[in-house]
């Protein structure tokens, strides 16, 4: 079955960096765009960034642009996210995310599975 | 950005209780909607996508409907597993994707 399993999260100060992890397993990882959503504390979900199967498109939300930075390595099933440059507002849960397109075709933008999620805070 | 606002932001029902919640966008979305379940301490979960099309191993006591900028989820009769919170989310405007405020779904 599809796995998704987040590491990498932890208590880091407002202005460094901290670089989250995803391992897929379960499903052929190469033909599918991969997302990051996160949730702060107690609040609704917010989109953070995709990457397209192969890697050569990747957007991002406007509250991360310019600060992180998706990517994957196709070989070892892994998705990756550095965060640079962390607030005290980027302090969340942290979930990897597969959308159902494939390919070519496109990312479909929705998200069919879900990691159990990697918590990030950003405190002094 | 595309801004969805779901109603109620919270609601008490019963069992075997028929609940409605609804989404609307602040412009129109062309039934590029997923709908998602998520229980305290857990990942969200896909129930629906395309606004109406259920996601494979979904009970089909979930169903949701709606066109242009509205947009409804039906639970036909709730069962103790189906509270949580809800959540709707666009796709129309990709790759700005935005997602509702949740609904919150209680036991009374």
């Amino acid at each position: 079955q599809v796995q998704l399993v987040e590491s990498g999260g932890g208590v880091v100060q407002p202005g460094r960096s901290l670089r989250l992890s995803c391992a897929a397993s379960g499903f052929t990882f190469s033909p599918y765009g991969m997302h990051w959503v996160r949730q702060a504390p107690g609040k609704g979900l917010e989109w953070v960034a995709l990457i397209s199967y192969d890697g050569s498109k990747k957007y991002y939300g406007d509250s991360v642009k310019g600060r992180f930075t998706i990517s994957r390595d196709n070989s070892n099933k892994t998705l990756h996210l550095r965060m640079n440059s962390l607030r005290v507002e980027d302090t969340a849960v942290y979930y990897c995310a597969k959308d159902p397109g494939r390919g070519v075709a496109g990312s479909r933008y929705y998200f069919d599975y879900w990691g159990q999620g990697t918590l990030v805070t950003v405190s002094s | 950005d595309i801004q969805m606002t779901q109603s109620p932001s919270s609601l008490s029902a019963s069992v075997g209780d028929r609940v409605t919640i609804t989404c609307r966008a602040s412009q129109g979305i062309a039934d590029s909607l997923a709908w998602y379940q998520q229980k305290e301490g857990t990942a969200p979960k896909l129930l629906l996508y395309g606004a109406s099309r259920l996601e494979s191993g979904v009970p089909s006591r979930f169903s949701g409907s709606g066109s242009g900028t509205d947009y409804t989820l039906t639970i036909s009769s709730l069962q103790p597993e189906d509270f949580a919170t809800y959540y709707c989310q666009q796709y129309y405007s990709t790759p700005r994707i935005t997602f509702g405020q949740g609904t919150r779904l209680e036991i009374k």
